[in-house]
């Protein structure tokens, strides 16, 4: 089983449009778990971190269920330049799982 | 703040040429650095952990003597691919973090083409 799981998508979507990515880890013990972005044929850029109350950065709303060892990322109101690769990954000490990435495609 | 430059961006070389990369964290130390490997539409792969001072931690499969790593100082880590091969092609990035448990800082990424 992998460390971190993610759907790989692709999701087409409509500009405006809600839209939620969801991500299991299997380490019940990891430390701490973030969203990054990857544009095509560019690095990863960290999108938020996340915490255990959940939180929110404008259109971005992260959450974290430990319990069911659940990852969340919800996007409101979403733009033509959200469309990217959207990474979950999972810190264990000193060690970092990556999702495969969601694909979101933003229409117009 | 938490600022990784990687360099060169980008590289073309003959096959048997080596090639250093440098990784370097520019406003904070960086004990541990990370080497990853992406090959197109595929998720990044660890390729090795990189410790100032101590031998690089190397994940499964990844060949030590291929893929050189040195870590002389708290803010600079280099990947050097030895007699690189066209199956060397592939996307190399580095990364570090500025706090425990806390997020990764990725540099830009390298695109290596070895012909």
């Amino acid at each position: 089983r992998k460390e971190v799981e993610q759907d790989p998508g692709p999701f087409n979507v409509p500009e405006g449009a809600t839209v939620a990515f969801n991500c299991t880890y299997s380490n019940s013990a990891s430390q701490s778990f973030f969203w990054y972005r990857q544009d095509c044929r560019k690095e990863p850029k960290l999108l938020m971190s996340v915490y255990s109350s959940g939180n929110e950065d404008g259109r971005f709303t992260a959450q974290l269920n430990r319990a069911s060892q659940y990852i969340s990322l919800l996007i409101r109101d979403s733009k033509l330049s959200d469309s990217a690769t959207y990474l979950c990954v999972v810190n264990d000490f000193n060690k970092f799982y990556f999702g495969s990435g969601t694909k979101l495609n933003v229409k117009p | 703040g938490a600022v990784v430059s990687q360099h060169p961006s980008w590289v073309i070389c003959k096959s048997g040429t080596s090639v250093k990369i440098e990784c370097r964290s520019l406003d904070f130390q960086a004990t541990t650095m990370f080497w990853y490997r992406q090959f197109p539409k595929q998720s990044l792969m660890l390729m090795a952990t990189s410790n100032e001072g101590s031998k690089a931690t190397y994940e499964q499969g990844v060949e030590k003597d291929k893929f050189l790593i040195n870590h002389a100082s708290l803010t600079l880590s280099t990947l050097t691919v030895t007699s690189a091969h066209p199956e060397d092609s592939s996307f190399y990035i580095c990364s570090a973090r500025d706090a425990p448990a806390g997020p990764q800082h990725f540099g830009d990424g390298t695109r290596l083409s070895i012909l």
